[in-house]
């Protein structure tokens, strides 16, 4: 039962170049997430999906894609990477979207040169 | 109206001592007031949380505050010990469109010395 897994744990990005990084699930929870961490501002959501097909913003989405095709992944996309989005990125799943304990995965570093 | 404050950035606290963290907010909406735990290179953890309708929670020695009125919730750790120290985030949630808006405080570093 590995809970909430992310791939890559690093990664360094030139400008411009695109990248996804990986979130996969195995506790069947509804409710995925991903935030992104950086120094002195906590964590701020940038998606969530609360099931397959349904996705929506969060407060900081723009230059990233989500989609959501199974219960079990929720792959986070980087159309053309920017130095701003340089931060820790983690994503969180919750049984459903009512029940409110989130369970975050490890996060995956990333810069962007 | 979203932001949730959080005080202060770094506490530094001998073994045995009482480790006091404080946030505040000003969203009347949020209903839900959890605590989570972040050791380094690692994701955050449920350590505790409270509903509005209760002013404490206790669980083994991490206790939850929580003033209503005064939009304010703080966390006590009693005989704080050195597997303590870690980055502790309040965070206060609602329900929104299909999901929950999340909002996390800037965190607080906690040392716990020896």
């Amino acid at each position: 039962n590995a809970g909430v897994t992310q791939t890559p744990k690093f990664q360094v990005l030139k400008t411009g170049q695109s990248m996804t990084l990986q979130c996969a699930q195995d506790m069947n929870h509804e409710y995925m997430s991903w935030y992104r961490q950086d120094p002195g501002m906590g964590l701020r959501l940038i998606h969530y999906s609360v099931g397959a097909g349904i996705t929506d913003q969060g407060e900081v989405p723009n230059g990233y894609n989500v989609s959501r095709s199974t219960t079990e992944d929720f792959p986070l996309r980087l159309l053309s990477a920017a130095p701003s989005q340089t931060s820790v990125y983690f994503c969180a799943t919750a049984r459903d979207r009512v029940y409110n304990e989130q369970f975050f995965g490890p996060g995956t570093r990333l810069t962007v040169l | 109206q979203q932001q949730v404050k959080q005080s202060p950035q770094s506490l530094i606290v001998q073994k045995g001592g009482i480790s006091i963290i404080n946030c505040a907010y000003e969203n009347t909406a949020f209903d839900y007031f959890p605590w989570y735990q972040q050791f380094p290179g690692k994701g955050p953890a449920l350590l505790i949380a409270i509903r509005p309708d209760v002013s404490e929670k206790k669980e083994g020695r991490f206790t939850i505050s929580f003033n209503k009125s005064a939009k304010q919730f703080s966390l006590h750790i009693m005989d704080s010990q050195p597997g303590d120290s870690a980055t502790y985030f309040c965070a206060a949630t609602e329900l929104i469109n299909y999901g929950q808006n999340f909002v996390f405080g800037p965190g607080t570093r906690l040392s716990v010395l020896p």
